[in-house]
């Protein structure tokens, strides 16, 4: 079945670090993959998504580009800021439900130091 | 930005206590879902629905049930709560492919 990895957790980083969160997924054919923000006491926000191999999609400074070759979709940002400090989950949508279940990640939480 | 509303938005209760969880959502969604939260922050689909009238059990076991009787409304209930059902509670909306979630319910059975 369809499954998404994420990087374990927790990350711990300094205001202005580079940030790399990984995510590898295993689907059959060309899934939609996505990143959600989970900011602490709310629910999920969509941060990012791409539907197609090579997409690259971009929020907020957050970057992630569709690798099909690697099965990978690796969250980036430059520059993290303290409000960065969150969990992050990967999810994909199968391409073959017309539906949109989300297979989803366990999570990564960061947390950004000043 | 989704319009999707949870009440209540924190709950304790003693066990044995009947409960509903609401969710409603303003955009007409016809995909609508529920989501238990562990502590250790990993999500499960336990129910959803693709429109009015139709629900399905998701991947987790649960002993709560749901109705979807209009588009807008996809209540969650538990019959009789056990400690074991402490935890937060999340349900997403769908047009398509892309989710969007309210701010959960973090229920405590005592």
């Amino acid at each position: 079945g369809d499954s998404v990895t994420q990087m374990e957790g927790p990350v711990t980083l300094s205001e202005e670090a580079f940030l790399t969160i990984n995510c590898t997924y295993t689907a059959t054919g060309y899934p939609s993959l996505f990143w959600y923000v989970q900011y602490p006491g709310e629910g999920l926000q969509l941060l990012l998504k791409a539907t197609k191999a090579d997409d690259k999609g971009s929020n907020k400074g957050f970057e992630a580009t569709y690798r099909k070759e690697t099965t990978s979709f690796h969250l980036e940002k430059g520059s993290v800021q303290v409000s960065d400090s969150a969990v992050y989950f990967c999810a994909l949508s199968p391409i073959r439900t017309s539906g949109s279940r989300l297979t989803f990640g366990e999570g990564t939480q960061l947390t950004v130091n000043p | 930005e989704a319009d999707i509303y949870q009440t209540p938005r924190y709950l304790v209760i003693g066990t044995g206590k009947k409960i509903t969880l609401e969710c409603s959502q303003t955009m007409g969604h016809d995909k609508m879902y529920w989501y238990q939260q562990d502590p250790g922050m990993e999500l499960h689909l336990i129910h959803y629905s693709y429109g009015v009238n139709s629900t399905e059990k998701g991947d987790l076991s649960s002993e709560s049930t749901v109705s979807r009787i209009r588009t807008e409304h996809f209540p969650l209930t538990l019959e009789s709560a056990r400690p074991s059902h402490t935890s937060q509670y999340l349900c997403a909306s769908s047009p398509g492919r892309i989710q969007y979630f309210g701010a959960g319910t973090r229920l405590s059975v005592l």
